[in-house]
C-alpha cells in the first residue's frame, strides 16, 4: 500500500532559524514521483518542486533545499534561515500507479515567529 | 491566466440536500481530479478522470458522483449531503506525463449542518 508519513504536526521556530520537515514514503512501485506543496493561511497549494524515484539528485532554490534517500525512503525539505512569510502547512506527496495517483501526507504546520 | 476555476467558494448545506461543486480549467490538461481536505488527515483523493468520458474512483468515493463530459470541466456532486462530507475541496488538473506537478484550485469549504 502507499503511504506518506509526516511525523511532525507542527514545527515553531524562531525567524533566522534552520529548518527540516520530514517526509517518509511507502511504495510496492519502482517508478515514482514525490511533490512538496505549500498551503499558506490563505489556503492555496502551490507547488514547490518534484522528484523522480531514478534520480536521487539533491535540489536547492534559493533558501529551500530537499534531500532525497531513496535507501531511507525519505524526502526531506529544508528551509534555511526561515522567514515569517514561510508560515504555512507543508505537505509532501506520492504519486503512484502510473501517474494517476498521488497520496499526500497529512501535512506539517510550520509557524515562524520573530 | 485563470488556470483550474472552483465555485462556489463557500456553501452551507442542510442534510439530505443535494449540489454540485463546479471546476473548469483552461490549459487544456487531460487529467482532473478532487480531493478533500480534513484536520489531521491531509488530503485524500475522491475521483478522477484521465479524459473526457473516462472517471475512476479514488481513496474515497462514497456520497460523490463525477462526470466529465468534456476536457475543461469535471463537477463534482453531492446527492444527498452529510455532516461527515464538511469539509474543504479542491479540484486539480495537471498535464500527461506522471511527473507532472497537480494545479490546484483554490478550494470550496461546504458546511453541512
Amino acid at each position: 500500500a502507499q503511504k506518506v508519513t509526516q511525523a511532525q504536526t507542527e514545527i515553531s521556530v524562531v525567524e533566522k532559524e534552520d529548518v527540516t520537515l520530514d517526509c517518509v514514503y511507502e511504495t510496492r512501485d519502482t517508478t515514482y514521483y514525490l511533490f512538496w506543496y505549500k498551503q499558506p493561511p490563505s489556503g492555496e497549494l502551490v507547488f514547490l518542486i518534484r522528484r523522480n524515484s531514478f534520480d536521487e539528485q539533491n535540489e536547492i532554490s534559493g533558501r529551500y533545499s530537499w534531500n532525497f534517500q531513496k535507501s531511507t525512503s525519505s524526502f526531506n525539505f529544508t528551509i534555511t534561515a526561515s522567514q515569517v512569510v514561510d508560515s504555512a502547512v507543508y505537505f509532501c506527496a506520492l504519486k503512484w500507479g502510473g501517474g494517476n495517483k498521488l497520496t499526500f501526507g497529512t501535512g506539517t504546520q510550520l509557524k515562524v515567529e520573530l | 491566466n485563470a488556470g483550474v476555476t472552483q465555485t462556489p467558494k463557500f456553501q452551507v448545506l442542510k442534510t439530505g440536500q443535494s449540489m454540485t461543486l463546479q471546476c473548469a480549467q483552461d490549459m487544456n490538461h487531460e487529467y482532473m481530479s478532487w480531493y478533500r481536505q480534513d484536520p489531521g488527515m491531509g488530503l485524500r483523493l475522491i475521483h478522477y478522470s484521465v479524459g473526457a468520458g473516462i472517471t475512476d474512483q479514488g481513496e474515497v468515493p462514497n456520497g460523490y458522483n463525477v462526470s466529465r463530459s468534456t476536457t475543461e470541466d469535471f463537477p463534482l456532486r453531492l446527492l444527498s449531503a452529510a455532516p461527515s462530507q464538511t469539509s474543504v475541496y479542491f479540484c486539480a488538473s495537471t498535464e500527461t506525463g506522471a511527473n507532472s506537478p497537480l494545479h490546484f484550485g483554490n478550494g470550496t469549504r461546504l458546511t453541512v449542518t
